[in-house]
């Protein structure tokens, strides 16, 4: 089965700083990726996704991800943080043909960013 | 707003009750997904359903857990007999029809049900 790790699951830094998160999954073949973020109070909504292409992908609020398919990774980057990117950050990945459309999701990462 | 709705959302039982939880989608969306988030951990997939497609129910727990769609609408997930390990958030969420070029596209989540078994 299809897993996914998300190895830091608290970070705290202070505004201004740069942010990476690590995301690494295990499956060979093809994938589809998604980062989601959660506010407090709010809902789940998705950051950036990955399907084909160019591996570098930009999404909103200055985010990027990085895909490397030889190192299944998938790193969430921001390279300057405001208080309002506190939040959980997830990982999610679907594995292509296998996994049909199932996302299978990192167990989350718990940024705060101190003012 | 025209995003996924859930609802009741919040629910407090006592063991060994029945439980049914709804999600309305966003309207157009064929597929529609239900996650479980245990406290402090990732969304687990619980069941999909798309189109008049059978549904996958790999990720359902246990035979007391299932869920239902009515076409492309409304969906209930129930669960009898509930325990405690089933306290949990229950996320839906809504999705156009699969990717042409193969897979799952953006998955549009609702609020979620918080589910408290005493």
């Amino acid at each position: 089965a299809q897993s996914v790790s998300q190895h830091n699951h608290h970070v705290i830094l202070s505004e201004a700083a740069s942010l990476e998160l690590g995301c690494n999954y295990s499956y060979g073949g093809t994938v589809n990726l998604f980062w989601y973020v959660q506010y407090p109070g709010q809902h789940l909504q998705l950051l950036l996704k990955y399907f084909s292409g160019d591996p570098l992908v930009k999404g909103i609020k200055g985010f990027e991800a990085e895909f490397i398919k030889s190192k299944f990774s998938f790193n969430l980057r921001k390279p300057s943080v405001q208080w309002s990117d506190t939040a959980e950050y997830f990982c999610a990945v679907n594995a292509r043909g296998a996994a049909g459309n199932k996302l299978t999701f990192g167990g989350g990462t718990r940024v705060l960013v101190k003012p | 707003g025209a995003g996924v709705s859930q609802s009741p959302s919040n629910k407090v039982t006592e063991k060994g009750k029945d439980v049914e939880l709804r999600c309305d989608p966003i309207s157009g969306h064929t597929a529609l997904y239900w996650y479980r988030q245990r406290l402090g951990q990732g969304l687990e997939f619980l069941i999909y359903f798309q189109g008049n497609s059978a549904p996958d129910k790999s990720g359902l727990p246990s035979d007391r857990f299932s869920a239902e769609r009515t076409g492309e609408s409304v969906s209930t997930l129930t669960i009898q007999r509930t325990q405690q390990e089933d306290s949990a958030v229950y996320l839906c969420a809504s999705s156009l029809a699969p990717l042409t070029s193969g897979g799952a596209g953006e998955q549009f989540f609702g609020p979620g049900t918080r589910l408290t078994v005493l």
